[in-house]
């Protein structure tokens, strides 16, 4: 069974930029995993942000992208707003299955 | 406008059963691949299944066996079916939308608990 594993958590300054990473124990995240990143807060559901490695969804903010880096998938957040606080979880297609990873407790201060 | 909604959770005692729907609107559940993914309390998001277009289905390990997944296109609804339920299978249940390689619309989740 593939692990997915992140950050735990990250800290970055309101206006900043942060990357968020997501890697496989089976080797290398390539685009034939489709990475996707899914924001969730407090109490609601997560809402998706990217899929495919790098698309974003009709409602997904522009500071929002998404990309492979040294073998893993990434999520960057560039001029980063108080409203990004939230936990921040990966999903990778691994055969016919899915498999997400722990998440990624994004704190802005 | 794209929804699905959740229902059938409940408090369930260890071994027993449970059927859990998702009810969709905007779209037709058969022409979209549709998962299940569940979060325990406190803890992150876990994949549990999903059935293509054309039928065929995956699960988790942790669940293989033991749910099963299905759809009624005259209802337009999605199913999971839940046996031997386990006090580890205590979670929100969310169902959510398949589309181009990434869940879309997610709903807001039905909890179960199992517990005696």
């Amino acid at each position: 069974q593939t692990v997915v594993t992140q950050e735990p958590s990250l800290t970055v300054s309101p206006g900043g930029t942060v990357a968020l990473t997501c890697a496989s124990s089976t080797g290398a995240v390539t685009f034939t995993n489709y990475p996707n990143w899914f924001q969730q807060k407090p109490g609601q559901a997560p809402r998706a942000l990217i899929y495919s490695t790098s698309n974003k969804h009709s409602w997904t903010p522009a500071r929002f992208s998404g990309s492979l880096l040294g073998g893993k998938a990434a999520l960057t957040l560039s001029g980063v707003q108080p409203e990004d606080e939230a936990e921040y979880y990966c999903l990778l297609y691994s055969g016919g299955g899915r498999v997400f990873g722990g998440g990624t407790k994004l704190t802005v201060l | 406008e794209v929804q699905v909604v959740e229902s059938g959770g409940g408090l369930v005692q260890p071994g027993g059963s449970l059927r859990l729907s998702c009810a969709a609107s905007g779209f037709t559940v058969s022409s979209y691949y549709m998962n299940w993914v569940r979060q325990a309390p406190g803890k992150g998001l876990e994949w549990v299944s999903v059935i293509y277009t054309g039928g065929t289905t995956y699960f988790a390990d942790s669940v293989k066996g033991r749910f099963t997944i299905s759809r009624d296109n005259s209802k337009n609804t999605l199913y999971l079916q839940m046996n031997s339920l386990r006090p580890e299978d205590t979670a929100v249940y969310y169902c959510a939308r398949e589309l181009s390689s990434g869940p879309d619309y997610w709903g807001q989740g039905t909890l179960v608990t199992v517990s005696s």
